[in-house]
């Protein structure tokens, strides 16, 4: 089993609609939660950044940490077909004295997301 | 260039072939990561460097796999006698964090190098 799971979709939806994403995770020790995005042939680009439990809101994108249940999700309001590509999460655990968990991120497989007009 | 390059975009070898894989960071970013992402996966890490020094190389696959930034700038993935499992998308990132702070600061992606093993 995976570190990180995240169901791989495909997920189509119109155009407006809000998205959940979510994924997994069984390592306690992941403190650092991200969202990436990544188009076809292009490398991820990060949406979201976050620290610990708790929410993070920026523009039409939410990112919720429950670590009492191990989950993440990203929210997407007022989907748009700019929208459509693959989300990743990704996560890291804090540095451990002399281990070798240096700024490593574990990535979930991505969702694939296609947002029709 | 503001953001991460990498280079070539795409490579076709033979099986048997060395391989090089060029990574030039966001200026002034000291840490750099390499990461292999295969088709319908997430990326998988591999090394990671703090300025010149590899302070973590414990996802590289095999022997066959070598990391080097000498000048702590650049730096290069290079692949011996290519196989087949190869194949796939490999990607750098860089961050401007230091290594008391690496894990806790975001790293920015460049668009890879897609490796085909023929």
């Amino acid at each position: 089993q995976k570190e990180v799971e995240q169901d791989p979709g495909p997920l189509s939806v119109p155009e407006g609609a809000i998205v959940s994403l979510n994924c997994t995770y069984s390592n306690s020790a992941f403190q650092y939660f991200m969202w990436y995005r990544q188009y076809s042939r292009k490398g991820p680009e990060l949406l979201m950044y976050t620290y610990s439990s708790g929410n993070k809101e920026d523009g039409r994108f939410t990112a919720q940490v429950d670590k009492s249940s191990k989950y993440i999700s990203l929210f997407i309001r007022d989907s748009q077909p700019s929208d459509s590509a693959t989300y990743l999460c990704a996560m890291s655990a804090k540095r451990e004295e002399g281990g070798s968990t240096l700024g490593r991120l574990y990535f979930g497989r991505g969702t694939q997301l296609t947002v029709w007009p | 260039g503001a953001g991460v390059s990498q280079s070539p975009r795409y490579k076709v070898a033979k099986r048997g072939q060395d391989v090089a894989l060029r990574c030039d960071p966001i200026s002034g970013h000291v840490s750099l990561f390499w990461y292999q992402q295969a088709l319908g996966q997430g990326p998988e890490f591999l090394t990671y460097f703090q300025n010149e020094a590899q302070l973590d190389k414990s996802g590289l696959p095999s022997d066959r796999f070598f990391a080097e930034r000498p000048e702590g700038s650049v730096s290069t993935l290079k692949i011996q006698r290519t196989q087949q499992e190869d194949s796939a998308v490999y990607l750098c990132a860089s961050s401007l964090a230091h290594v008391s702070t690496v894990n806790n600061q975001p790293q920015h992606f460049g668009d890879g190098t897609r490796l085909s093993i023929l």
